[in-house]
C-alpha cells in the first residue's frame, strides 16, 4: 500500500544528543514537509522540500536540519541546539508545492514520532 | 500574517446529533482550505479539501463550506457517532509571499467527543 512511514514511533534523547527521525514515502510525491505539534497546539512547519537536493526553512527551523538526497526520503535531525525538543513530529507529502498557477493538492501525513528528552 | 482560529476548542455531544465546527482565517488570500481528523497519538487524515473557487465539498456525512470573503469555513457532521470522536483541524494553504507561499497554516483544532 502507498503511504508515508515514520520511524521510530517513540524516541528518547539525552541532553546534548542529536537524533534523526526517518520519513519515507512511496507515493511518488515531489513535496515533503516536517511539522511539530505540541499538546493542544496546531502544527508548525519546520522544513519543507519541493525537489531532491533542495529544501527550505519553515517557521521554526532553528535547532533542526534536514536532507533530501532521494525523492522518497526526508529525514529530520533534531540537534542539541534545539532547546525544547519534546514534541510530536509529523512528516507529510503532497504531489507538489503550489505555485502561482497551481492551487495545491491534498497533503498526506505519516503516523508521527514522539520525541522525549530525558 | 495568516492566523487560523477554531471554535470551540472542545465539544461534547450525544450520539445522533448534527453538529458544526467552525474555522476562521484572517487573510482571504488562500489557495484552498482543508479539514483533517486526528485520533490521539496519530497522524492527520484528510477529510475534505475545498479550493478557493469552491463553496463547499461533501463526503458521506461530512459537509464543509467555505466563505473566503468573510474568512470562514464550517464542517458539518450529520448524525454523529462515537467513532467520530477525534480532534478536527482546519488548515489554509496560504498564498503568502516568498517562502511562505503555498504553506499550510493550521488551527489548534476542536476536540470532539460523541457520547453513546
Amino acid at each position: 500500500d502507498g503511504g508515508i512511514t515514520q520511524s521510530p514511533k517513540y524516541l528518547f534523547r539525552k541532553e546534548g544528543q542529536n537524533v534523526t527521525l526517518s520519513c519515507e514515502q512511496n507515493l511518488n510525491h515531489d513535496a515533503m514537509y516536517w511539522y511539530r505539534q505540541d499538546p493542544g497546539q496546531g502544527l508548525r512547519l519546520i522544513y519543507y522540500s519541493q525537489i531532491v537536493n533542495d529544501f527550505q526553512k519553515g517557521d521554526i527551523a532553528e535547532g533542526y536540519s534536514v536532507s533530501r538526497e532521494k525523492k522518497e526520503s526526508f529525514p529530520l535531525t533534531v540537534t542539541s541546539a534545539q532547546k525544547n525538543p519534546t514534541a510530536f513530529y509529523l512528516c507529510a507529502s503532497s504531489i507538489q508545492k503550489v505555485s502561482r498557477r497551481e492551487s495545491g493538492n491534498t497533503i498526506y501525513f505519516g503516523e508521527g514520532s514522539w520525541l522525549t528528552v530525558v | 500574517k495568516q492566523e487560523v482560529t477554531q471554535i470551540p476548542a472542545a465539544l461534547s455531544v450525544p450520539e445522533g446529533e448534527n453538529l458544526v465546527l467552525n474555522c476562521s482565517f484572517t487573510d482571504s488570500a488562500i489557495y484552498n482550505l482543508q479539514w483533517f481528523r486526528q485520533d490521539p497519538g496519530k497522524g492527520l487524515t484528510s477529510l475534505l479539501l475545498i479550493q478557493s473557487s469552491q463553496r463547499e465539498q461533501t463526503s458521506g456525512r461530512l459537509n464543509a463550506s467555505l466563505d473566503k470573503s468573510s474568512g470562514r469555513s464550517t464542517l458539518y457532521i450529520a448524525a454523529s457517532q462515537p467513532g467520530d470522536s477525534a480532534t478536527y483541524l482546519c488548515a489554509v494553504r496560504n498564498r503568502g509571499y516568498g517562502g511562505s507561499q503555498g504553506n499550510l497554516i493550521f488551527g489548534k483544532g476542536t476536540k470532539l467527543s460523541v457520547k453513546p
